[in-house]
C-alpha cells in the first residue's frame, strides 16, 4: 500500500519568513495529493490541493509543488502568520477504477511561528 | 462554511455502552465517505471507507463488529462504537468525497470520543 513520509515533526519560524513542509510517497499510482491544517482538537481543513497532471499551485501566500519523477511533494507558506501556527498534514490518494481510495496521510508537522 | 458536518463534537460514555457519531454532507450528495482516528498528536489513520448502500470496507486491524459503519443515504454515513472501551477514548474524523468537485475530500469537525 502506500506510505507517506513527512519532514519536518516540527517547524519554528519568524513570523515573515517562508516555512516549507517536505512529502514523499510512495505509490506511483497516487495522483492527488492535498494538504490539511489542523487546530487543536479540530477536524481537518483542506487548504490547497494538487493533482498529478500539475507541477505547481498557488494560493495567496499558500504554494505546493509537486515532483512526480521523485515522488515528493512540498507546501510553502510565504509571510508567515501568528494564524498559521498549527499542525499541517500532507496526504496522498489514488483513485481506483471501482471507487475511491482513502487518504494515506504523513504524520504530520507542527508549525510554529514566533512572534 | 462547513460542507461537512460530524456531530457530536464531544461525547463521554461509560465503558461496555455503545455510541453513535453521524457525519452528514451539507450541500452535496457523498457516495464515499471515510472515518479516521487521531490520538493524540498523532496522524489521522484511516479506519474505514464507507460506501453509500453497501458494507464498509475496512483497514487492515480495524474490527469491523466493533465500529459498526451505515451509509444509508447520500448525505449521511454513521460510525457506531460497541462495548466501548477506555481504550477507544479518541478523536474520530469523517471526511467524504464531493465528486462533482474534481474528486476532493471535505472533513468533518471531529469528534471526541471518552469512554470512562
Amino acid at each position: 500500500g502506500e506510505n507517506v513520509e513527512q519532514h519536518p515533526s516540527t517547524l519554528s519560524v519568524q513570523e515573515g519568513d517562508s516555512a516549507v513542509i517536505k512529502c514523499t510517497y510512495s505509490d506511483s499510482a497516487s495522483n492527488y495529493f492535498p494538504w490539511y491544517k489542523q487546530e487543536l482538537g479540530k477536524g481537518s481543513q483542506l487548504i490547497i490541493d494538487i493533482r498529478s497532471n500539475v507541477g505547481e499551485k498557488k494560493d495567496q501566500r499558500i504554494a505546493v509543488t509537486l515532483n512526480k519523477t521523485a515522488k515528493h511533494f512540498s507546501l510553502h507558506i510565504t509571510e508567515t502568520q501568528p494564524e498559521d501556527s498549527a499542525v499541517y498534514f500532507c496526504a496522498a490518494r489514488k483513485h481506483s477504477g471501482g471507487g475511491a481510495d482513502g487518504l494515506t496521510f504523513g504524520k504530520g508537522t507542527h508549525l510554529i511561528i514566533q512572534p | 462554511g462547513a460542507v461537512v458536518s460530524q456531530h457530536p463534537s464531544r461525547v463521554i460514555c461509560k465503558s461496555g455502552t455503545s455510541v453513535k457519531i453521524e457525519c452528514r454532507s451539507l450541500d452535496f450528495q457523498a457516495t464515499t465517505m471515510f472515518w479516521y482516528r487521531q490520538f493524540p498528536k498523532q496522524s489521522l489513520m484511516l479506519m474505514a471507507t464507507s460506501n453509500e448502500g453497501s458494507k464498509a470496507t475496512y483497514e487492515q486491524g480495524v474490527e469491523k463488529d466493533k465500529f459498526l459503519i451505515n451509509h444509508a443515504s447520500l448525505t449521511l454515513s454513521t460510525l457506531t462504537v460497541t462495548s466501548a472501551h477506555p481504550e477507544d477514548s479518541s478523536f474520530y474524523i469523517c471526511s467524504a468525497l464531493r465528486g462533482e468537485r474534481g474528486n476532493t475530500i471535505y472533513f468533518g469537525e471531529g469528534s471526541w470520543l471518552t469512554v470512562v
